[in-house]
């Protein structure tokens, strides 16, 4: 099993970026994807995308295709997670977790990481 | 996009009972469902996988079964650490989608 650890919360202004890290130790990461999933309050679990660190492969949902971008470094086992143009309802605990080699269902999950979208 | 349908959203149930939890597809997934279990300020935790094949380490009382579109997880006799949100997630295709979640409560 793989450990992930995320940076910590953040608080951000309308129209600003943020940028979540999740740093994996313990286990292999380049070949397992890296998925990003997100619960904003009251709410349910979404996915947001994924990066195969590998190939430096990434794929988006569609509903944040525009704004959202995943990146990894090998060298450091770190994946981020950067959302732009942010508004009060990207209010939310954002989730790294490792899919299974080759099978996108997720067996090991980052603590999770609130980021607060507020004026 | 596969849409996911739990139900019910929510449920109040007593240690040792015995409950279940239907989350239903929009097309046939083959099989490719996971559940999760979340409970508030953790991170979800993988039950089972492949529609009933048990997570490493999870408890025998957990259990999955399912076919085309339609299927359940069962709890058979309920725990207090049981006590949690539920998720269905499909990776029959991108994106993956995730059931709206099902709650468990003490009664």
């Amino acid at each position: 099993q793989v450990q992930l650890v995320q940076s910590g919360a953040e608080v951000k202004k309308p129209g600003s970026s943020v940028k979540v890290s999740c740093k994996a130790s313990g286990g292999t990461f380049s070949s397992h994807a890296i998925g990003w999933v997100r619960q904003a309050p009251g709410q349910g679990l979404e996915w947001m995308g994924r990066i195969i660190p590998i190939v430096d492969l990434s794929n988006y949902a569609q509903s944040f295709q525009a704004r959202v971008t995943i990146t990894a470094d090998k060298s450091t086992s770190t994946a981020y997670m950067e959302l732009s143009s942010l508004r009060s309802e990207d209010t939310a605990v954002y989730y790294c977790a490792r899919e299974v080699l080759g099978i996108p269902y997720f067996d090991d999950w980052g603590q999770g990481t609130l980021v607060t979208v507020s004026s | 996009d596969i849409q996911m349908t739990q139900s019910p959203s929510s449920l109040s149930a007593s240690v040792g009972d015995r409950v279940t939890i239907t989350c239903r597809a929009s097309q046939d997934i083959s099989n490719r469902l996971a559940w999760y279990q979340h409970k508030p300020g953790k991170a979800p935790k993988l039950l089972l996988y492949a529609a009933s094949r048990l997570e490493s380490g999870v408890p025998s009382r957990f259990s999955g079964s399912g076919s085309g579109t339609d299927n359940t997880l069962t709890i058979s006799s309920l725990q207090p650490e049981d006590f949690a949100t539920y998720y269905c997630q499909q990776y029959y295709s991108s994106p993956l989608t995730f059931g709206g979640g099902t709650k468990v409560e003490i009664k």
